[in-house]
């Protein structure tokens, strides 16, 4: 059974930069490909990017400019780091396997979550 | 991007009852090449993450109840609950796979009335 864990800090200080950690259990990160979701009261569910079994990325428009997703195999576990933080990037952020039936983004499982708050 | 739209936002259903859930894209998720309906449905409940109930607009993900069904294509979808259960209190969302960035609906609530 996969399983995913995000983990990182829970509040973080307008314009600093933001480090999660998503460490999955059940499956090799190497086989599947894997994105970050987020979901916050004012922009509901936002698909943030993704990372492939290349360490190839593939970034929503909106956020392109502030994420950098990677992958350390050694310790099978993903990352997001997104900077330049401000209010409106308060949200539970969430990993999530993509589909495994082929190259299509819908996506199971998902971690529980992590909420983030950015406020000084 | 695709701009997912749900209807209604929050509904109240008898238990036992049916419960329709809509949802709209803003252009076609229908592929001709492979006659599928790229859209998902998910089923997020209370303090706990999204999780997947259908794909290809009606197929069932494996465990899921077989009152759950999906329908439509092209733009426009209905997620129903053929006879809603006390554990399916939750909020359901849509969500396209045709185009990158995938894109989810906002939600609809659905409770016991």
């Amino acid at each position: 059974q996969v399983q995913l864990r995000e983990s990182g800090p829970g509040l973080v200080k307008p314009s600093e930069t933001l480090s999660l950690t998503c460490t999955v259990s059940g499956a090799s990160i190497s086989s599947y490909y894997w994105s970050w979701i987020r979901q916050s009261a004012g922009k509901g569910l936002e698909w943030i990017g993704r990372i492939d079994t290349g360490g190839n990325t593939n970034y929503n428009p909106s956020l392109k400019s502030r994420v950098t997703i990677s992958v350390d195999t050694s310790k099978n576990q993903f990352s997001l780091r997104l900077n330049s933080l401000t209010a409106a990037d308060t949200a539970v952020y969430y990993c999530a396997r993509r589909s495994v039936a082929g190259p299509y983004n819908w996506f199971d499982p998902w971690g529980q979550g992590i909420l983030v708050t950015v406020s000084s | 991007d695709i701009v997912m739209t749900q209807s209604p936002d929050s509904l109240a259903v008898s238990l036992g009852e049916r419960a329709t859930v809509h949802c709209k894209s803003s252009q076609s998720v229908f592929y001709r090449s492979n006659n599928n309906n790229y859209l998902a449905w998910y089923q997020q409940k209370a303090g706990q993450p999204p999780k997947l109930l259908i794909y290809w607009a009606s197929t069932r993900e494996s465990g899921v109840p077989d009152r759950f069904s999906g329908s439509g294509s092209g733009t426009d979808f209905t997620l129903t609950i053929s006879s809603l259960q006390t554990e399916d209190v939750a909020v359901y969302f849509c969500q396209q796979y045709y185009s990158v960035p995938p894109t989810f609906g906002q939600g609809t609530k659905v409770e016991i009335k």
